[in-house]
């Protein structure tokens, strides 16, 4: 399996400007998570989709911020409009939280590097 | 919602000593306590976990503890090496299908 499958890996960009990250979850796993890190904040959670259901929101840190996850295999993770202090880098993961396959592990993805001028 | 404190930040021992790095946590619902190590420039990776019906669980050189009733738990790692070097995250959740709080990171140094 190839992982976790997140792009862009870098991006730069300017202040104002709308900002899509993307994310293809392992096959098979119905959980799918999105976080920021940053040296200040360290890992938050900003949102996470069982069954392609958002179930909780409540880390997303503005309006500007949404996310979706349209099937199975595809969750994207959009800012509009950026702002400076959204850089950082972004991590999607995802788990097998059901049946006995379950074992709470998350497999990150390799990161979107953010940076909003 | 769950929080963790994670201590220290930075933690320097010589190649060959023990490294602790210890944990607290507040929701008495939690009972999954992961532990992940992040590499410079490289996604976070889980080393070892810890459910809240087992007290102690080890891997080699690595071995983590759980106190339930103080809400803590502990990395331990023995007889360090290079390639410990890296920051660790502890995490805490209640299981199931929700996300994992994380500590803000313990930057692990070994010098030679």
């Amino acid at each position: 399996d190839a992982g976790v499958i997140q792009s862009p890996r870098h991006e730069v960009t300017e202040m104002g400007q709308e900002v899509t990250l993307r994310c293809k979850p392992i096959s098979g796993h119905n959980s799918l998570f999105w976080y920021r890190q940053t040296m200040m904040r360290g890992l938050e959670l900003l949102i996470y989709f069982n069954n392609n259901v958002p179930i909780d929101d409540s880390g997303m840190p503005e309006d500007r911020f949404s996310a979706k996850m349209p099937n199975a295999s595809f969750s994207t993770l959009k800012i509009q409009p950026s702002e400076p202090r959204d850089s950082a880098v972004y991590f999607c993961a995802s788990s097998t939280p059901t049946g006995t396959a379950y074992t709470g592990e998350l497999f990150f993805g390799e990161g979107s590097r953010l940076t909003v001028l | 919602g769950e929080n963790v404190e994670q201590h220290p930040s930075t933690l320097s021992v010589q190649e060959g000593d023990s490294a602790v790095i210890k944990c607290t946590y507040s929701d008495s619902a939690s009972n999954y306590f992961p532990w992940y190590k992040q590499e410079l420039g490289k996604r976070p990776q889980l080393i070892i976990d810890i459910r809240s019906n087992v007290g102690e669980k080890k891997d080699q050189r690595i071995a983590v503890t759980l106190n339930k009733t103080a809400k803590h738990f502990s990395l331990h790692i023995t007889e360090t090496q290079p390639e410990d070097s890296a920051v660790y995250f502890c995490a805490a959740s209640e299981g199931g299908a929700d996300g994992l709080t994380f500590g803000k990171g313990t930057h692990l140094i070994i010098q030679p």
